[in-house]
């Protein structure tokens, strides 16, 4: 089965400008979680979405924000982009049963902020 | 979720088995023990994970002490491929979707 897909791969964009990210999930999969990966903090949650609500969230400023659909296909969007925004952003999903199981990670979308 | 430590990096010879290992002193009951390794730049992928019993996948194996204190994860062939940092991670069934990644081990496979 198809894995977990991210759009676009590669983006660059001007500080204070925004962006959104697209995160489909595997098929059968009602969880979207994000992450953001930088050399400096690592790989940190950003929220985690479930039935088109957020579920959980991590120690991010507003400006990062996320959204699930009906589909369960998920997006972020970061307003007023600053240089430290510049990272991986990873996207996972998985079943959310309330016992073992694991997340699928899909690609990243490197987004570079200049 | 509990906090884990991990040797900042380890050297593995081709073919030889790499021997990963965690510490998790403070554990609790109802966590699980799972692995996540990345490979330069991609998704982290999931390896295996364990509640207390010792688990095998075609992938690897899972080794969790008596204690639940500390965990080896055991890749038994490795391959220049494997080159990757390894995340143990420690949480609650119910936090599937929500992992705290601490800074993992860097395994270099060598010829």
């Amino acid at each position: 089965k198809a894995g977990v897909t991210q759009t676009p791969r590669y983006l660059i964009k001007t500080r204070g400008q925004q962006v959104t990210l697209s995160c489909s999930p595997i098929s059968g999969h009602r969880s979207v979680s994000w992450y953001q990966q930088t050399p400096g903090q690592g790989l940190q949650f950003l929220f985690e979405y479930f039935s088109e609500t957020q579920r959980n969230k991590g120690n991010f400023p507003g400006r990062f924000s996320g959204r699930q659909f009906s589909n369960s296909r998920s997006e972020m969007n970061v307003s007023t982009l600053e240089l430290g925004d510049s990272a991986l952003y990873l996207c996972a999903s998985s079943l959310a049963k309330l016992k073992d199981t694991e997340a699928f990670f899909g690609q990243g979308t490197r987004l570079t902020v200049v | 979720d509990a906090k884990t430590t991990q040797p900042t990096s380890m050297d593995c010879a081709e073919g030889r088995a790499a021997n990963l290992p965690c510490n998790h002193s403070t554990i609790s009951g109802n966590e699980y023990v799972y692995w996540y390794r990345q490979i330069h730049s991609q998704g982290p992928q999931y390896i295996i994970h364990g509640l207390k019993n010792n688990e095998t996948n075609e992938m690897a194996s899972l080794i969790i002490t008596e204690d639940r204190k500390s965990s080896t994860l055991i890749l038994p062939h490795a391959t220049l491929r494997d080159t990757a940092v390894y995340y143990c991670i420690v949480r609650w069934a119910g936090t599937a979707s929500k992992l705290t990644f601490g800074t993992g081990t860097r395994l270099q496979v060598t010829l």
